[in-house]
C-alpha cells in the first residue's frame, strides 16, 4: 500500500523569502506524485505533478518539485512567496492512472508581512 | 470543458437525522468518482471510489454510505448522523486512465 508523508504542519514564513514543503512517500511500485493546494472552504488545486522524465517539475504560481526516487521524497519550493500563498498544500501520490489518489495530511503555510 | 459540482456548501444537521449530498460532473463521460472527508487537522481521508454505475467500493468502515445511480452522479449518505460525522466532504473524479483528480468545491457538514 502506498502512504504519504508530510513532515511539517505549519510552516511560517516572511513574504519575499524562500520556502519549502516536504514530502515523502512509500510504495513498492512506481507511482504519480502530485502536489494540491487548498484556500480556506475551498476544493483542491493541482499545482504540479510528477508523471516521468525530468525529476524537477514546475508548477502553477512560481511552485516547483522535484522528484528524488533514493530518498522517495517529493519537496515543494518557492523561491519567494507572497501574502496570496497562505494556504494549505497537500501531497499525494496514485498508482496505475489516478486510480486512487492517497493525500498527506498537508502542511499549512502561513506568510507573514 | 469538464466540471464539478458539488452541494449543498454547508450544512448544520443533528445528530441522528440522515445525510445525502450529491456531486455530479459534467462534461466527461465514465469518470472515476471519489469522496473524501477532511476532519479538522488531519487531511483528506478518502472514503469511498467509483469506476462505473453501481460500483462503489468503501475504504473505511464507517457511518456513511455512497452510491453512483448514474454515470455522472455520485451521492454520499448516510441513515443516522453522528458528532463525529462532522468535517469538509469533497468530492472528485478522474478520467479512466487519468494522472490526477479534479475536486469540486467541498461541503461543509456540521452535525450538533
Amino acid at each position: 500500500a502506498q502512504s504519504v508523508t508530510q513532515l511539517d504542519s505549519q510552516v511560517p514564513v516572511f513574504e519575499e523569502a524562500p520556502v519549502e514543503l516536504r514530502c515523502n512517500y512509500s510504495s513498492s511500485v512506481s507511482v504519480y506524485l502530485f502536489w494540491y493546494v487548498q484556500y480556506p472552504n475551498q476544493g483542491l488545486q493541482l499545482l504540479l505533478k510528477y508523471l516521468s522524465g525530468s525529476t524537477l517539475v514546475k508548477g502553477i504560481n512560481g511552485f516547483e518539485a522535484e522528484f528524488n526516487k533514493s530518498q522517495t521524497s517529493f519537496h515543494l519550493r518557492k523561491p519567494s512567496v507572497h501574502i496570496s500563498d497562505t494556504a494549505e498544500y497537500f501531497c499525494a501520490v496514485s498508482v496505475g492512472g489516478g486510480f486512487k489518489t492517497i493525500f498527506g495530511a498537508g502542511t499549512r503555510l502561513f506568510v507573514k508581512a | 470543458s469538464q466540471t464539478i459540482h458539488q452541494w449543498p456548501a454547508t450544512l448544520v444537521q443533528p445528530v441522528g437525522s440522515p445525510l445525502s449530498l450529491e456531486c455530479t460532473v459534467e462534461g466527461t463521460s465514465n469518470p472515476n468518482l471519489y469522496w473524501y472527508r477532511q476532519a479538522a487537522g488531519r487531511g483528506l481521508q478518502l472514503l469511498f471510489y467509483s469506476v462505473g454505475i453501481g460500483q462503489i467500493s468503501s475504504e473505511v468502515p464507517q457511518n456513511l454510505s455512497a452510491s453512483r445511480p448514474q454515470d455522472r452522479q455520485f451521492i454520499l449518505s448516510s441513515k443516522k448522523l453522528l458528532l463525529s460525522d462532522s468535517g469538509f466532504y469533497l468530492c472528485a473524479w478522474a478520467g479512466q486512465g487519468a494522472t490526477e483528480a479534479f475536486f469540486g468545491q467541498g461541503t461543509r457538514l456540521t452535525v450538533v
